[in-house]
């Protein structure tokens, strides 16, 4: 969707080295999402934000940190990279805080070696 | 724990046959509920939702039943067509406090010519 992009698409850190993802809106919406896919999973919420500066943790967040200065970008660090955190991560925005389908980004395929 | 279960990782239909997929959830508080398609490489889209106050919502070729008591919904695809072939996910959420969405595992529909 070109409302929501993600970036990098692919990355290969190594452990124990900080990494940032970025999650870039055109739509204006208040929320935003991130969420990790893991096989047998589905997807989980890190966290999320429902404004700028306004961030709170999802059932995951335990090894990463969030920032939204900005309405438009969303950003997601691991401090610490760990093999454990090697998974498919998507941003998500949702125009309110209702019952709305959200609007996913293409994802960021993050391998921790 | 896993308040959302798709027990079927896999499902394979014959095209132009109806494609039912099941979902569970625990959670007594979950009163909306949506369906999303996946396809490779692409972030998840919304697909179809149901309110805890209907049993069914019908759009198209799909249709989703909810039944409270049983805490089970399904999601229909009649006809099924090859380009239905994606993963699906189920999700729920509790209210207005939809931001902890919690999704199923996914199944993985395969529709064959």
């Amino acid at each position: 969707d070109a409302g929501i992009t993600q970036s990098p698409r692919h990355k290969v850190t190594e452990t124990g080295t900080p990494v940032t993802l970025r999650c870039h809106q055109t739509e204006n919406h208040r929320y935003m999402y991130w969420y990790r896919q893991d096989p047998g999973h589905g997807l989980r919420l890190i966290h999320y934000s429902y404004g700028v500066k306004d961030t709170d943790k999802g059932e995951v967040s335990d090894g990463y940190s969030v920032s939204r200065s900005k309405t438009e970008d969303f950003l997601l660090t691991l401090e610490s990279a760990t093999s454990s955190q090697t998974s498919v991560y998507f941003c998500a925005i949702s125009r309110d805080r209702g019952n709305y389908g959200y609007t996913f980004g293409s994802g960021t395929r993050l391998t921790v070696v | 724990d896993q308040q959302v279960k798709q027990n079927s990782p896999s499902l394979s239909v014959q095209e132009g046959r109806i494609s039912i997929l099941n979902c569970d959830y625990t959670n007594s508080m979950f009163d909306y509920f949506l369906w999303y398609k996946k396809y490779p490489a692409e972030g998840p889209t919304f697909l179809i939702s149901i309110s805890s106050i209907k049993d069914k919502n019908e759009d198209g070729r799909f249709t989703v039943f909810l039944n409270k008591s049983a805490k089970h919904l399904s999601l229909h695809i009649v006809p099924s067509q090859p380009g239905d072939s994606a993963v699906y996910f189920c999700a729920a959420s509790a209210g207005a406090k939809n931001n902890d969405m919690r999704f199923g595992a996914g199944t993985r529909l395969t529709v064959k010519p």
